[in-house]
């Protein structure tokens, strides 16, 4: 029962282009939620996070929007950088402050 | 501050051997976590403490799993015994209440044979 899913194992975009990664959650309890990046032989980071009252957070190149009612979380990076090519995870956290992981969408930005 | 500290960073065992798998939290942290990366499942929660107890061990796979948290600075995941599907990348992390962003671990491969 995979509570988070990002239903996208893979994305390419063109440099300079809008990167737009998506996640889908099924329990209406979540009260945060988090992206974190990772690259090879590395550990996760945090990337960019929004509580479950707003509906938009924005930190520079990254934002992240929130649609409760569609239980749905995305992603938008731009401009695209070939840094930025990892792979995203979503994450949502329960009230008992316990992290749910997705699958993983690896980015691949092309210069 | 060092970040979380795991080791090793890479096993290789065979089959039917136990693993040990440790894991330094950040000082301060009060929430410990342990996950596997797979392919198929992403990263997947095995386990969690908070203050050294375990909250929550729905995650961990099979009674070959085991984890302890003796002190607020030291933590282990055993596996006894070990199999080839038991192959991954386990990380480790810790947060502190509140702060709402878990610090992630340079990872241990575990490769069974």
């Amino acid at each position: 029962d995979q509570q988070v899913k990002q239903n996208s194992p893979s994305l390419s975009v063109q440099e300079g282009r809008i990167s737009i990664l998506n996640c889908d959650y099924t329990n209406s309890m979540f009260d945060y939620f988090l992206w974190y990046k990772k690259y090879p032989a590395e550990g996760p980071t945090f990337l960019i996070s929004i509580s479950s009252i707003k509906d938009k957070n924005e930190d520079g190149r990254f934002t992240v929007f929130l649609n409760k009612s569609a239980k749905h979380l995305s992603l938008h990076i731009v401009p695209s950088q070939p840094g930025d090519s990892a792979v995203y995870f979503c994450a949502a956290r329960t009230g008992t402050y316990k992290y749910i992981f997705g699958t993983g969408t690896r980015l691949k930005v092309l210069a | 501050d060092a970040g979380v500290i795991q080791s090793p960073r890479h096993e290789v065992t065979e089959m039917g051997q136990e693993v040990t798998l440790r894991c330094k939290p950040i000082s301060g942290h009060d929430y410990l976590f342990w996950y596997r990366q797979t392919m198929m499942r992403g990263l997947e929660l095995l386990i969690y403490f908070n203050n050294n107890v375990p909250i929550d061990d729905s995650g961990m796979p099979e009674d070959r799993f085991s984890a302890k948290m003796p002190n607020a600075s030291f933590s282990t995941l055993k596996i006894q015994p070990s199999e080839p599907r038991d192959s991954a990348v386990y990380f480790c992390a810790s947060s502190r209440m509140r702060a709402n962003v878990l610090t992630f671990g340079a990872g241990s491969r575990l490769t069974v044979l």
